[in-house]
């Protein structure tokens, strides 16, 4: 089964920092990854998602950007953070495209 | 881009009590449906329906997709205080396999 695995899990950061996000996945080869949001603990938003190395979708308009450097990597990052940025980022992996997405646990990060 | 509504928002039961989570979605792209259970951390998946009609049963927890409502049902019988969590609805809807979440239903028992 995969799993996946995210770091940190909690971060705060000042307003203008840069940030980045890793996210690895265990168990699987070629999957789909995506970045999540998820604001006062409901809905979660997609942000990106990817299909293979190098192969970025942006659901949204926003400050944070990703990149998948390695099969099984999925990194995402931000050059200066917003207030706004604050939230639960979740990492999910699926097999296939109707396939379920099973999450990591996920980082709690506070921008100040 | 679709929608995807569950009521109630929040709910509180007591232990032994039974149940029932909604889920209602939109068409224009559906493949399947998913149900998670989220704690404190990652969402952790539940079930996966994707044809009418059929039940999907784990333990105490079972599930079914009525394509011609729209909707799906989560029943959870006998609860218990450990069921406590966010349970969250959510559309794959085209090829990429992209989710679409609902707001979720808080879910409290009480002993």
């Amino acid at each position: 089964s995969q799993t996946i695995h995210q770091w940190p899990a909690t971060l705060v950061q000042p307003v203008g920092s840069p940030l980045s996000l890793e996210c690895t996945v265990e168990g699987t080869s070629n999957p789909n990854l995506y970045w999540y949001r998820q604001a006062a603990g409901r809905g979660l938003q997609l942000l990106f998602y990817s299909v293979g190395i190098g192969q970025i979708s942006s659901e949204v308009p926003q400050n944070l950007s990703a990149s998948r450097p390695q099969d099984r990597q999925f990194i995402l990052s931000s050059k200066k953070l917003l207030l706004s940025d604050s939230g639960f980022y979740l990492c999910a992996s699926s097999r296939g495209p109707n396939q379920p997405q099973h999450f990591g646990d996920g980082t709690r990060l506070s921008i100040l | 881009e679709d929608k995807v509504v569950q009521s109630p928002l929040s709910l509180v039961v007591h232990e032994g009590d039974t149940v029932t989570l909604n889920c209602s979605y939109e068409v224009t792209n559906f493949r399947s449906l998913l149900w998670y259970k989220q704690e404190k951390k990652a969402p952790t998946f539940l079930f996966m329906l994707t044809s009418s009609g059929i039940e999907k049963k784990s333990g105490r927890l079972s599930s079914i997709l009525d394509k011609k409502e729209l909707s799906s049902i989560l029943n959870i019988t006998a609860t218990q205080t450990g069921d406590s969590a966010i349970y969250l609805c959510a559309e794959i809807y085209n090829q990429g396999g992209k989710l679409i979440f609902g707001q979720g239903t808080e879910l409290s028992v009480k002993p």
